[in-house]
């Protein structure tokens, strides 16, 4: 299971973290990712983080501005929200990627149920 | 970027009768190690996305066998055998071959 937290309304320029704590499988096994979907609209994924942290992937409407990490101690993963804008507005899903034989797996896999940004003065 | 482009965008369908959709993805999508990283993701209203089939073709245990994937390189389908009421959602395709991962627009699924 993945359980998302860290949501809430904030104004436009502010900051906020975002956590998602696993819980019934390795989560050191997995890579991870954080996807969001505004209200009304289409899935966007933002960004990518390997099992070891080594690799990580930002999309262009985030890169800069959003930082994923990960606690595998704490089976936690992480994002950072900085200089919000309006149109970061959306529920924010943290989903896994399920290690197979092949080179990214299962894509993912296992989604959690979401965390509700709303970026507003 | 890889853009994903599905058709139809709104499928009204009769219980009981099957329902196509489709993907094609602006390059191809297979990667070097000769997979091709594309998925099909079912999100019903109120629900987080549920992952149905990956690389094309791969049924998710407890998916259904309803549901199939088929297709390659740019083209892909997503295939409803016989529609039951609780399949209406949107349904989206995905490929995780390149980075940025991008998803299409969806496809509303609905009964008529």
């Amino acid at each position: 299971e993945l359980v998302e937290s860290g949501g809430r309304s904030v104004q436009p320029g502010g900051s906020l973290r975002l956590s998602c704590v696993a819980s019934g499988f390795t989560f050191a096994s997995h890579n991870l990712n954080w996807v969001r979907q505004a209200p009304g609209k289409g899935l966007e994924w933002i960004s990518y983080i390997s099992t070891t942290s080594y690799t990580i992937h930002y999309s262009e409407s985030v890169k800069g501005r959003f930082t994923i990490s990960r606690d595998n101690a704490k089976n936690s993963l992480y994002l950072q929200m900085s200089s919000l804008r309006a149109e970061d507005t959306a529920v924010y899903f943290c989903a896994r990627d399920r290690p197979s034989f092949t080179t990214f797996g299962v894509v993912l896999d296992l989604w959690g149920q979401g965390t509700l940004v709303a970026v507003s003065s | 970027e890889i853009v994903l482009t599905q058709t139809p965008l709104s499928s009204p369908v009769t219980l009981g009768q099957a329902a196509s959709i489709s993907c094609r993805s602006s390059q191809s999508l297979v990667y070097s190690d000769g997979k091709t990283y594309l998925s099909w993701l079912q999100q019903r209203p109120g629900q987080p996305p549920r992952l149905l089939i990956y690389e094309i073709s791969n049924r998710l245990s407890g998916v259904p066998d309803r549901f199939s994937g088929s297709g390659a390189g740019t083209e892909f389908t997503l295939t409803i055998s016989r529609v039951e009421a609780e399949d209406v959602g949107v349904y989206y395709c995905m490929q995780a071959t390149q980075f940025p991962r991008t998803f299409g627009p969806g496809t509303k699924v609905e009964i008529k």
